[in-house]
């Protein structure tokens, strides 16, 4: 069965860097996009871009350009999110989810979820 | 701020309907397919319909989705508490070359 395995809860300090990983398993991982989506606390779905994980070509929704870096590791189906000059601001769970090959722009499976914390 | 737009809360008692609206433009809804999510509390989404009115296997009839013009609808027959959720909507907007989300709406069953 189609499975999205984000990793762990992050704490990390203002002006670190983080990285976040997604793990793909039940299908061929370079036949589908990713998308990554950012949720604050008591916030709503904020689409933050997409990976071709075919070319490994990013595109990035305003405001997630510049510390926000998407890549790949084809060889083991995971798909990254690096955060880096951190900011209490970026304090949120952050989701892959795939790109549905059939359904027009739709989400079909989606990851747990990663909390990632930024605190002093 | 998202460019589709969502009343912030909805309820009703159980049984009853519960319909959700996403107003948009013709950049997003008006021209490319719309596609809905429910979040249980401390999940992550799943979706409930996609390309407007379409659902996937497992998700029962009771949820039925519908578009006129720039917006879409959501409705939920014989509501149940286990309905109790947050529920977004989500389109492509070709002005932005985006997948841009809902406001986000709150289902409370009474």
């Amino acid at each position: 069965q189609v499975q999205l395995v984000q990793s762990g809860s992050e704490l990390q300090k203002p002006g670190a860097s983080v990285k976040v990983s997604c793990k793909a398993s039940g299908y061929t991982f370079t036949s589908y996009a990713l998308s990554w989506v950012r949720q604050a606390p008591g916030q709503g779905l904020q689409w933050m871009g997409w990976i071709d994980t075919n070319t490994g070509n990013p595109r990035y929704a305003q405001g997630f350009t510049g510390r926000f870096v998407f890549s790949l590791d084809t060889s083991a189906s995971t798909a990254y999110v690096e955060i880096s000059d951190l900011m209490p601001e970026d304090t949120a769970v952050y989701s892959c989810a795939r790109f549905s090959s059939t359904w027009h722009y739709a989400f079909d499976y989606w990851g747990q979820g990663t909390l990632v914390s930024v605190s002093s | 701020q998202s460019v589709l737009t969502q009343p912030p809360s909805v309820s009703a008692a159980p049984g009853q309907k519960v319909t959700v609206s996403c107003s948009g433009s013709s950049s997003n809804i008006g021209n490319n397919y719309v596609s809905w999510y429910q979040q249980l509390p401390g999940t992550a989404p799943k979706v409930l319909i996609y390309e407007y009115d379409k659902r996937p296997s497992g998700i029962p009839d009771r949820f039925s989705g519908s578009k006129s013009g720039t917006s879409a609808t959501l409705g939920i027959t014989g509501l149940q508490t286990g309905d109790e959720a947050d529920y977004y909507c989500g389109a492509w907007d070709s002005n932005l070359s985006a997948f841009v989300f809902g406001t986000g709406t709150k289902v409370t069953v009474l």
